[in-house]
Protein backbone atom coordinates (compact mmCIF):
# COMPACT_ATOMS: atom_id res chain seq x y z
CA UNK A 1 0.00 0.00 0.00
CA UNK A 2 1.06 3.23 -1.00
CA UNK A 3 2.52 5.26 2.29
CA UNK A 4 2.99 9.47 2.38
CA UNK A 5 4.03 10.65 5.48
CA UNK A 6 4.31 14.57 6.54
CA UNK A 7 6.99 16.49 8.80
CA UNK A 8 6.58 18.37 10.84
CA UNK A 9 2.74 18.37 11.52
CA UNK A 10 3.06 22.24 12.33
CA UNK A 11 5.36 25.01 11.12
CA UNK A 12 5.55 28.47 13.09
CA UNK A 13 7.48 30.61 10.82
CA UNK A 14 8.37 34.62 11.50
CA UNK A 15 7.62 36.51 7.81
CA UNK A 16 11.02 36.38 6.20
CA UNK A 17 12.08 33.18 7.85
CA UNK A 18 13.05 30.48 5.31
CA UNK A 19 11.69 26.65 5.96
CA UNK A 20 11.25 23.35 3.92
CA UNK A 21 8.45 20.50 4.42
CA UNK A 22 9.32 16.77 3.99
CA UNK A 23 7.12 14.41 2.54
CA UNK A 24 8.50 10.96 2.62
CA UNK A 25 6.89 8.18 0.54
CA UNK A 26 6.73 4.77 -0.28
CA UNK A 27 4.60 3.91 -3.85
CA UNK A 28 5.12 0.87 -5.90
CA UNK A 29 5.82 2.99 -8.87
CA UNK A 30 5.59 6.49 -8.78
CA UNK A 31 3.36 8.16 -11.70
CA UNK A 32 3.56 11.30 -9.83
CA UNK A 33 4.12 13.35 -6.92
CA UNK A 34 1.75 16.41 -5.64
CA UNK A 35 1.78 19.49 -3.59
CA UNK A 36 -1.52 21.20 -2.79
CA UNK A 37 -1.82 24.12 -0.78
CA UNK A 38 -5.42 24.02 1.68
CA UNK A 39 -6.91 26.78 3.45
CA UNK A 40 -9.60 26.47 5.84
CA UNK A 41 -12.92 25.05 4.81
CA UNK A 42 -11.72 25.22 1.37
CA UNK A 43 -10.64 22.23 -0.80
CA UNK A 44 -6.80 21.22 -1.48
CA UNK A 45 -5.08 23.77 -4.25
CA UNK A 46 -3.00 22.48 -7.01
CA UNK A 47 0.49 23.75 -6.84
CA UNK A 48 2.98 21.05 -8.36
CA UNK A 49 3.43 17.99 -9.75
CA UNK A 50 7.01 16.26 -9.86
CA UNK A 51 7.27 13.45 -12.07
CA UNK A 52 10.95 12.24 -11.67
CA UNK A 53 14.06 12.27 -9.09
CA UNK A 54 15.83 15.47 -9.26
CA UNK A 55 13.00 17.45 -10.74
CA UNK A 56 12.40 21.12 -9.62
CA UNK A 57 9.41 22.75 -9.96
CA UNK A 58 8.98 26.74 -8.33
CA UNK A 59 5.98 29.27 -7.97
CA UNK A 60 6.45 32.17 -6.31
CA UNK A 61 8.04 31.64 -3.04
CA UNK A 62 7.61 27.55 -3.23
CA UNK A 63 9.83 25.52 -4.48
CA UNK A 64 9.44 21.76 -4.75
CA UNK A 65 12.24 19.02 -5.06
CA UNK A 66 12.11 15.63 -5.70
CA UNK A 67 14.45 12.24 -4.81
CA UNK A 68 13.38 8.65 -4.99
CA UNK A 69 11.90 8.49 -1.46
CA UNK A 70 10.97 12.44 -0.53
CA UNK A 71 10.33 15.60 -1.74
CA UNK A 72 10.80 19.01 -0.37
CA UNK A 73 8.79 22.09 -0.64
CA UNK A 74 11.18 24.81 0.18
CA UNK A 75 9.31 28.22 1.62
CA UNK A 76 11.63 31.20 0.58
CA UNK A 77 11.12 34.48 3.20
CA UNK A 78 7.29 33.62 3.55
CA UNK A 79 4.81 36.29 3.77
CA UNK A 80 1.45 36.00 6.04
CA UNK A 81 -0.90 35.18 3.29
CA UNK A 82 1.63 31.41 2.73
CA UNK A 83 -0.26 30.17 6.06
CA UNK A 84 -2.13 27.42 5.06
CA UNK A 85 -1.58 23.49 5.21
CA UNK A 86 0.08 22.06 2.83
CA UNK A 87 -0.67 18.42 1.60
CA UNK A 88 1.41 16.04 -0.20
CA UNK A 89 -0.09 13.59 -2.29
CA UNK A 90 1.27 10.45 -4.76
CA UNK A 91 -0.43 8.55 -7.72
CA UNK A 92 1.06 5.61 -8.72
CA UNK A 93 1.93 4.44 -12.23
CA UNK A 94 -1.43 1.29 -11.65
CA UNK A 95 -3.57 3.88 -10.51
CA UNK A 96 -5.43 7.13 -10.75
CA UNK A 97 -6.48 7.48 -7.37
CA UNK A 98 -4.12 9.93 -4.86
CA UNK A 99 -2.73 8.73 -1.79
CA UNK A 100 -2.05 11.46 0.55
CA UNK A 101 -0.39 13.07 3.49
CA UNK A 102 -1.46 14.15 6.45
CA UNK A 103 -0.29 17.70 5.84
CA UNK A 104 1.81 20.27 7.41
CA UNK A 105 0.11 23.47 9.08
CA UNK A 106 2.31 26.47 8.41
CA UNK A 107 1.50 29.71 9.83
CA UNK A 108 3.27 32.57 8.96
CA UNK A 109 3.19 35.56 11.49
CA UNK A 110 4.66 39.45 10.57
CA UNK B 1 -14.21 28.23 -15.64
CA UNK B 2 -17.10 27.32 -12.67
CA UNK B 3 -15.06 25.31 -10.56
CA UNK B 4 -16.51 21.83 -8.76
CA UNK B 5 -19.34 22.78 -6.37
CA UNK B 6 -20.55 20.49 -3.45
CA UNK B 7 -23.31 21.28 -1.35
CA UNK B 8 -24.38 21.59 1.20
CA UNK B 9 -20.99 22.71 2.39
CA UNK B 10 -22.30 21.69 6.18
CA UNK B 11 -24.42 19.10 7.37
CA UNK B 12 -25.69 18.16 11.11
CA UNK B 13 -27.07 14.61 11.50
CA UNK B 14 -28.31 12.04 13.81
CA UNK B 15 -26.91 8.71 13.89
CA UNK B 16 -29.27 6.41 12.01
CA UNK B 17 -30.46 8.74 9.24
CA UNK B 18 -30.08 9.83 5.73
CA UNK B 19 -27.64 12.06 4.25
CA UNK B 20 -27.10 13.05 0.67
CA UNK B 21 -24.26 14.80 -0.73
CA UNK B 22 -24.01 16.36 -3.88
CA UNK B 23 -20.83 17.61 -6.22
CA UNK B 24 -21.27 19.13 -9.77
CA UNK B 25 -18.24 18.90 -11.35
CA UNK B 26 -16.43 21.06 -13.78
CA UNK B 27 -18.84 21.51 -17.48
CA UNK B 28 -16.31 18.00 -19.61
CA UNK B 29 -15.14 16.79 -16.58
CA UNK B 30 -15.43 12.81 -17.39
CA UNK B 31 -13.26 12.00 -14.13
CA UNK B 32 -15.23 12.68 -11.17
CA UNK B 33 -13.57 11.74 -7.30
CA UNK B 34 -15.17 11.48 -4.18
CA UNK B 35 -12.81 11.44 -1.37
CA UNK B 36 -12.77 12.23 2.67
CA UNK B 37 -11.18 13.21 5.62
CA UNK B 38 -11.85 11.90 9.30
CA UNK B 39 -11.39 14.39 11.75
CA UNK B 40 -7.10 13.58 12.42
CA UNK B 41 -6.80 12.11 9.49
CA UNK B 42 -5.61 11.70 5.78
CA UNK B 43 -7.58 12.79 2.86
CA UNK B 44 -8.73 8.73 1.59
CA UNK B 45 -9.94 8.14 -1.49
CA UNK B 46 -13.37 6.68 -1.79
CA UNK B 47 -14.42 5.89 -5.35
CA UNK B 48 -13.60 7.08 -9.19
CA UNK B 49 -16.60 7.37 -11.95
CA UNK B 50 -15.16 7.89 -15.75
CA UNK B 51 -18.89 9.29 -17.21
CA UNK B 52 -21.41 7.79 -15.46
CA UNK B 53 -19.82 4.55 -14.89
CA UNK B 54 -17.92 3.74 -11.15
CA UNK B 55 -14.06 2.55 -12.48
CA UNK B 56 -13.10 1.81 -8.93
CA UNK B 57 -15.15 1.69 -5.73
CA UNK B 58 -12.55 0.16 -3.76
CA UNK B 59 -11.87 3.19 -1.25
CA UNK B 60 -15.68 3.16 -0.02
CA UNK B 61 -16.00 2.07 3.62
CA UNK B 62 -18.83 -0.12 3.57
CA UNK B 63 -22.36 -0.74 2.03
CA UNK B 64 -24.04 2.12 3.91
CA UNK B 65 -22.53 4.72 1.34
CA UNK B 66 -23.58 4.72 -2.13
CA UNK B 67 -22.65 6.73 -5.10
CA UNK B 68 -24.17 7.59 -8.15
CA UNK B 69 -23.49 9.39 -11.33
CA UNK B 70 -26.81 9.67 -13.34
CA UNK B 71 -25.56 10.97 -17.34
CA UNK B 72 -22.65 11.04 -16.58
CA UNK B 73 -22.78 14.74 -14.94
CA UNK B 74 -23.22 15.67 -11.05
CA UNK B 75 -23.16 12.92 -8.35
CA UNK B 76 -24.49 12.00 -5.33
CA UNK B 77 -23.44 10.37 -2.39
CA UNK B 78 -25.76 8.56 0.24
CA UNK B 79 -24.70 7.90 3.69
CA UNK B 80 -27.46 5.16 4.95
CA UNK B 81 -27.64 4.82 8.32
CA UNK B 82 -24.78 7.45 8.73
CA UNK B 83 -23.25 6.47 11.92
CA UNK B 84 -20.92 8.37 13.89
CA UNK B 85 -17.68 7.38 12.36
CA UNK B 86 -18.65 8.33 9.13
CA UNK B 87 -18.26 12.59 10.25
CA UNK B 88 -15.75 14.28 8.58
CA UNK B 89 -14.91 16.07 5.27
CA UNK B 90 -16.65 14.79 2.27
CA UNK B 91 -14.35 15.99 -0.69
CA UNK B 92 -15.27 15.73 -4.91
CA UNK B 93 -12.72 16.46 -7.57
CA UNK B 94 -13.15 16.34 -11.56
CA UNK B 95 -10.64 15.57 -14.03
CA UNK B 96 -10.29 15.85 -17.80
CA UNK B 97 -8.03 12.87 -17.23
CA UNK B 98 -6.38 10.55 -14.59
CA UNK B 99 -3.55 13.04 -14.30
CA UNK B 100 -3.68 14.31 -11.01
CA UNK B 101 -2.96 17.98 -12.74
CA UNK B 102 -5.93 18.34 -13.82
CA UNK B 103 -7.69 17.33 -10.60
CA UNK B 104 -10.09 20.41 -9.44
CA UNK B 105 -11.44 20.02 -5.87
CA UNK B 106 -14.67 21.40 -3.92
CA UNK B 107 -14.80 23.10 -1.54
CA UNK B 108 -16.47 19.61 0.49
CA UNK B 109 -19.32 19.24 2.32
CA UNK B 110 -18.28 18.90 6.57
CA UNK B 111 -20.99 16.19 7.60
CA UNK B 112 -21.17 15.61 11.74
CA UNK B 113 -23.08 13.19 12.67
CA UNK B 114 -24.60 13.29 16.25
Amino acid sequence: EDQVTQSPEALRLQEGESSSLNCSYTVSGLRGLFWYRQDPGKGPEFLFTLYSAGEEKEKERLKATLTKKESFLHITAPKPEDSATYLCAVQPFTDYKLSFGAGTTVTVRA
Amino acid sequence: EAGVTQFPSHSVIEKGQTVTLRCDPISGHDNLYWYRRVMGKEIKFLLHFVKESKQDESGMPNNRFLAERTGGTYSTLKVQPAELEDSGVYFCASSQDYTAYGYTFGSGTRLTVV
